[in-house]
């Protein structure tokens, strides 16, 4: 049973546009979420991490955590090609051993 | 540029053939993770070590893989017998704690099992 849910599962974007991706932990022992980029070929690399309830921005992206209902959301604005990949989600929790993925969310950026 | 050191990148392997595959964790991360990545994009959690201790590992892992983290050597997966379902990334990611501290993975070993 899949812990960590994201949606949708695809995206197209057009250049410039905003890409909004979401994910959600059926896990009410989390209390991390993570956003991971994987460029196709590529190892994930960490984008940007929350635990506290609320917003946080980092240049174009910004990440929304709702702790009641384990919901996060990724937010991409002014979307380039660049950032056409995999973001993956994933959960981790104090006395977890592992960080928990989804299957994330393939954003394609049109030009 | 990643700093956990995959090897190979690439390997073939024959059903019922052993594959092993290395990892190099980032200098100073006693931590390191394995994880299995499908065609789907699915992220199986194999294994993880604290420096040379195993800390958590799934049934399969245990059951038909053999992993270690010798010191002063590189951390090693091994498959002892390759089902075409292993065909898969295999990921090594390190970190400097267990839980809630951000992974750095490495570029993986492709295992394809013909």
């Amino acid at each position: 049973q899949q812990k960590v849910q994201q949606s949708p599962e695809s995206l197209i974007v057009p250049e410039g546009g905003m890409a909004s991706l979401n994910c959600t932990s059926s896990d009410r022992n989390v209390d991390y979420f993570w956003w991971y980029r994987q460029h196709s070929g590529k190892s994930p690399k960490m984008l940007m991490s929350i635990f506290s309830n609320g917003e946080k921005e980092e240049g174009r992206f910004t990440v929304h955590l709702n702790k009641a209902s384990l919901h996060t959301s990724l937010h991409i604005r002014d979307s380039q090609p660049s950032d056409s990949a995999l973001y993956l989600c994933a959960a981790s929790r104090q006395g977890g051993r592992a960080l928990i993925f989804g299957t994330g969310t393939t954003v394609s950026v049109s030009p | 540029n990643s700093k956990v050191i995959q090897t190979p990148r690439y390997l073939v392997k024959g059903q019922g053939q052993k594959a092993k595959m290395r990892c190099i964790p980032e200098k100073g991360h006693p931590v390191v993770f394995w994880y299995q990545q499908n065609k789907n994009n699915e992220f199986k959690f194999l294994i993880n070590f604290q420096n040379q201790e195993v800390l958590q590992q799934i049934d399969m892992t245990e059951k038909r893989f053999s992993a270690e983290c010798p010191s002063n050597s590189p951390c090693s997966l091994e498959i002892q017998s390759s089902e075409a379902g292993d065909s898969a990334l295999y990921l090594c990611a390190s970190s400097l704690s267990q839980a809630n501290t951000e992974v750095f993975f490495g570029k993986g070993t492709r295992l394809t099992v013909v």
